[in-house]
């Protein structure tokens, strides 16, 4: 049973650009998570969904981002007209229930 | 909201020896895992313990919910093991966990 998939593993971007982050769960996981790190600090939160559905997106910023999970296919996590403050680890994680097994995480550098 | 704090916050051992980690929670929780983040940033997980004690290999944890906190114990350290270790809780049941600030753990040969 492969574990939970992101791609890509790093991405720079410009100012201004839009980045899209995915994430493949792992087999038979019907949650999905995102959580965002900031250099040296600990995981916080965005958003929690499942297929189709935003459950809570409490921790998400009201402005620029935006996730689905779509019916088919992985989750997407959309970040419009990035700023240098982007830059970070995205980290997926998924679930069938309660434990979260988390993803490798998308390095997202804004130059 | 919940306050997860962890101590120590730095530390540094010889190979082979044994160290305590410990996670504080501020309210009750329904949900408790600790995780390895390695020196290229993946996060490991170690144990989903939201009460009791588990054992796996050189590494066990102990959950005392009514007291509110939880244990990481590493015996024979190896280099290996190097990282930040970060617990993390659901206060609400509502499957977002809270990351704890993290102990940063250097083995050295």
């Amino acid at each position: 049973n492969a574990g939970v998939m992101q791609n890509p593993r790093h991405l720079v971007r410009r100012r201004g650009q839009e980045a899209r982050l995915r994430c493949s769960p792992m087999k038979g996981h019907s949650h999905v998570y995102w959580y965002r790190q900031l250099p040296e600090e600990g995981l916080k939160f965005m958003v929690y969904l499942q297929k189709e559905n935003i459950i809570d997106e409490s921790g998400m910023p009201k402005e620029r981002f935006s996730a689905e999970f779509p019916k088919e296919g992985p989750s997407i996590l959309r970040i419009q007209q990035v700023v240098r403050g982007d830059s970070a680890a995205y980290f997926c994680a998924s679930s069938p229930a309660s434990e979260q097994y988390f993803g490798p995480g998308t390095r997202l550098t804004v130059t | 909201g919940i306050q997860v704090e962890q101590s120590p916050p730095d530390l540094i051992l010889q190979e082979g020896a044994n160290s305590t980690l410990r996670c504080n929670f501020s309210d009750s929780v329904n949900n408790l895992q600790w995780f390895h983040q390695n020196p290229w940033g993946q996060l490991i997980n170690l144990f989903y313990i939201p009460s009791g004690t588990k054992q796996n290999g050189r590494l066990s944890a102990t959950t005392v919910a009514t007291e509110r906190y939880s244990l990481l114990y590493i015996s024979s350290s190896q280099t290996t093991d190097s990282g930040v270790y970060f617990c993390a809780v659901d206060p609400g049941g509502f499957q977002k966990l809270v990351f704890g600030t993290g102990t940063r753990l250097l083995v050295s040969p």
